[in-house]
């Protein structure tokens, strides 16, 4: 598809376990971004990429969160020994843009991957 | 401290009314404002956007205005219709980060 995929949808994780979250973003969007977005609350950043280089992650909430991006394309958000907080819908953006107006008015989002912690 | 916050978790309308979503916001900072609409399961979807130096923007039934001395932006749609019925997010832009509100769900009933 044309879309951003994010993969899994579903993730059930036990409290403790380490989890990896895929995002296919849209082919040739230089802009990433990561989002958690807790139950009935609006998405909060995570962190921001632009090609390979990560150049914001000052909304990664502790340092058991990390995101990659190694080839400037798919990213993974790695969440380690993942507690009950963790629980949240986890959605990735892409955008053609790099600045500017441009990089939210072609921001397009993935349908995220709902993570719940036992 | 919620800099973006949506009041209203929830608002129903009549098919062919108007819609009016609203959005206050408290950092300074902010010169772009946008609104996004999600449908369940689904990532949210652009909608309409303005900036700092205007203060209406429209596009087809959609039409957002800021009043920045009241640090207050709100969504218009007319005529309402029932494919409408989803969650509205606004997000203030600075720098390279988008801060979201709470959400307000749109039901518009046939």
């Amino acid at each position: 598809g044309a879309g951003v995929s994010q993969s899994p949808r579903y993730k059930v994780a036990k409290r403790g376990q380490d989890v990896a979250l895929r995002c296919d973003p849209i082919s040739g969007h230089v802009s990433l971004f990561w989002y958690q977005q807790a139950l009935g609350q609006g998405p909060e950043f995570l962190t921001y990429f632009q090609n390979e280089a990560q150049l914001d992650k000052s909304g990664l909430p502790s340092d058991r969160f990390f995101a990659e991006r190694p080839e400037g394309s798919v990213s993974t958000l790695k969440i380690q020994r993942t507690q009950q907080e963790d629980s949240a819908v986890y959605l990735c953006a892409s955008s053609a843009g790099t600045s500017g107006r441009a990089l939210y008015n072609e921001q397009f989002f993935g349908p995220g991957t709902r993570l719940t912690v036992l | 401290d919620q800099q973006v916050k949506q009041n209203s978790p929830s608002l129903s309308v009549q098919e062919g009314r108007i819609s009016i979503l609203n959005c206050d916001y408290t950092n300074s900072m902010f010169d772009y404002f946008l609104w996004y609409k999600k449908y369940p399961a689904e990532g949210p979807t652009f909608l309409i956007s303005i900036s700092s130096i205007k203060d209406k923007n429209e596009d087809g039934r959609f039409t957002v205005f800021l009043n920045k001395s009241a640090k207050h932006l709100s969504l218009h749609i007319v005529p309402s219709q029932p494919g409408d019925s989803a969650v509205y997010f606004c997000a203030a832009n600075a720098g390279n980060m988008l801060t979201f509100g709470g959400g307000t769900r749109l039901m518009v009933k046939p």
